[in-house]
């Protein structure tokens, strides 16, 4: 019964590179969630997507990053043209309902974006 | 503005000694209140979920309370062992569809 499952682990990129996380939910869930931790602060929520419709995405940046979670596949999260400042681990989070203030979330294990 | 904010510094305590972590909240009324647990490099792991009419929930060795008056989460380990060093962090309502998190409190549990 796997978990959340994120890839890459680690990716490095140099400035103005696309950077493309994966993020598969746990098996029977279909809500997912993507956050933002920088060194010393807090996960900062980004987007809460169902299959192929973006529920709230009040947390994304208006440009350059874009979320998806199609029929079929992992939820990818896209950030365009990438800069120092987007250096951060990136983490997944998955539940079965669409309540994540009531239950609790899943998360995987992260991807650690470097921009060179 | 919203703030929800935790122990900046690390909590260090001794074996078997009884960690208490604190999370105070601004400008919010949650209506329910988690804590995860997050070490190096991985993700935070669900601990405890408390609802607002709930002034205390156990499991294991873990204790939280609530106090929605206070605008407080106290998160107790009783008998602390090495391997619960980590950060923990809280979270709560950050919107209709949202959780927000502190930033989190590392602990320290020494032999």
């Amino acid at each position: 019964n796997a978990g959340v499952m994120q890839n890459p682990r680690h990716l490095v990129r140099r400035r103005g590179q696309e950077a493309r996380l994966r993020c598969s939910p746990m098996k029977g869930h279909s809500h997912v969630y993507w956050y933002r931790q920088l060194p010393e602060e807090g996960l900062k929520f980004m987007v809460y997507l169902q299959k192929e419709n973006i529920i709230d995405e009040s947390g994304m940046p208006k440009e350059r990053f874009s979320a998806e979670f199609p029929k079929e596949g992992p939820s990818i999260l896209r950030i365009q043209q990438v800069v120092r400042g987007d250096s951060a681990a990136y983490f997944c989070a998955s539940s079965p309902r669409g309540t994540p203030t009531n239950e609790k979330l899943f998360f995987g294990s992260g991807t650690q974006l470097s921009v060179l | 503005s919203q703030k929800i904010e935790q122990n900046s510094e690390a909590l260090n305590i001794q074996e078997g000694k009884t960690a208490t972590l604190t999370c105070n909240y601004t400008n919010y009324s949650p209506a329910y209140l988690q804590w995860y647990r997050q070490d190096p490099g991985r993700g935070p792991v669900f601990l405890l979920l408390i609802r607002e009419n709930e002034k205390e929930k156990r499991k294991e060795r873990l204790k939280v309370t609530f106090d929605t008056t206070l605008k407080q989460s106290l998160f107790h380990i009783t008998a602390s062992q090495p391997a619960d060093s980590a950060t923990y962090l809280c979270a709560l309502d950050g919107g209709y569809s949202t959780l927000t998190f502190g930033k989190g409190t590392m602990l320290l549990v020494s032999p």
